[in-house]
């Protein structure tokens, strides 16, 4: 199972909108709507802020959106804020009832 | 409230076979659809998965490890055990048990990581 394929690094200013793609096949992203997305401070562990491509848990900020089209799942978040900065990973279940996770993405603020 | 915490040697030498458990609390691995997965994460590295067990005792391993890997669990005392066999320097890592969320495919739940150097 090959890790699915995420930006290494995404940056902007406080206040603009960053999105982070994740790209896998279709027997792990394309197969069900079973992303999620975490997010990682350093020395910390990962954080669930996306589920189910697009679920928010109960908790996490609206500026934090998910979508899907095909075998590639997005990470939006919108009004980007300096505790935003971390890194993050998305993350599917696959057709052989396994788990995948992306390459990681840091996301920096300006 | 749900947690989850791993234990384990700090250092290992190369060859020798890794032992850790994960003791969690607020669930319990005898309710159906509760699964707990090992993921690790090298330093600098991203997160890799390792393996999972179910409440029905099924068992799942990443293909790339599945011959050095064994998950298993004690009910009794809300512990899921993995054993990695020929530790190698590349499996220094950060070692996090995570629970899949019930009735869905998402790790709700992470314990803190133990660290793992693999040295002689």
């Amino acid at each position: 199972q090959s890790a699915l394929t995420q930006p290494a690094s995404v940056s902007g200013s406080p206040g603009q909108s960053i999105s982070i793609s994740c790209t896998g096949t279709s027997s792990d992203v394309g197969a069900y709507n079973y992303v999620s997305w975490y997010q990682q401070h350093p020395g910390k562990a990962p954080k669930l802020m996306i589920y189910d491509v697009s679920n928010r848990p109960s908790g996490v900020s609206t500026r934090f959106s998910g979508s899907k089209s095909g075998n590639t799942a997005s990470l939006t978040i919108s009004g980007l804020q300096a505790e935003d900065e971390a890194e993050y990973y998305c993350s599917s279940h696959t057709t052989s009832s396994t788990s995948v996770f992306g390459t990681g993405t840091k996301v920096t603020v300006l | 409230q749900v947690t989850l915490k791993e234990s384990g040697p700090a250092l290992v030498k190369p060859t020798q076979t890794l032992t850790l458990t994960c003791t969690f609390s607020g669930f319990s691995l005898n309710t159906g659809g509760m699964r707990v997965s090992w993921i690790r994460q090298p330093p600098g590295k991203a997160l890799e998965w390792l393996a999972r067990i179910d409440w029905d005792d099924e068992k799942f391993y990443s293909t790339s490890l599945k011959t050095r890997l064994t998950i298993s669990k004690d009910t009794s005392k809300n512990q899921v055990v993995l054993t990695m066999t020929n530790m190698d320097p590349v499996d220094t890592a950060t070692y996090y048990c995570a629970r899949y969320a019930i009735s869905g495919y998402h790790f709700d739940y992470w314990g803190q990581g133990t660290l793992v150097t693999v040295s002689s």
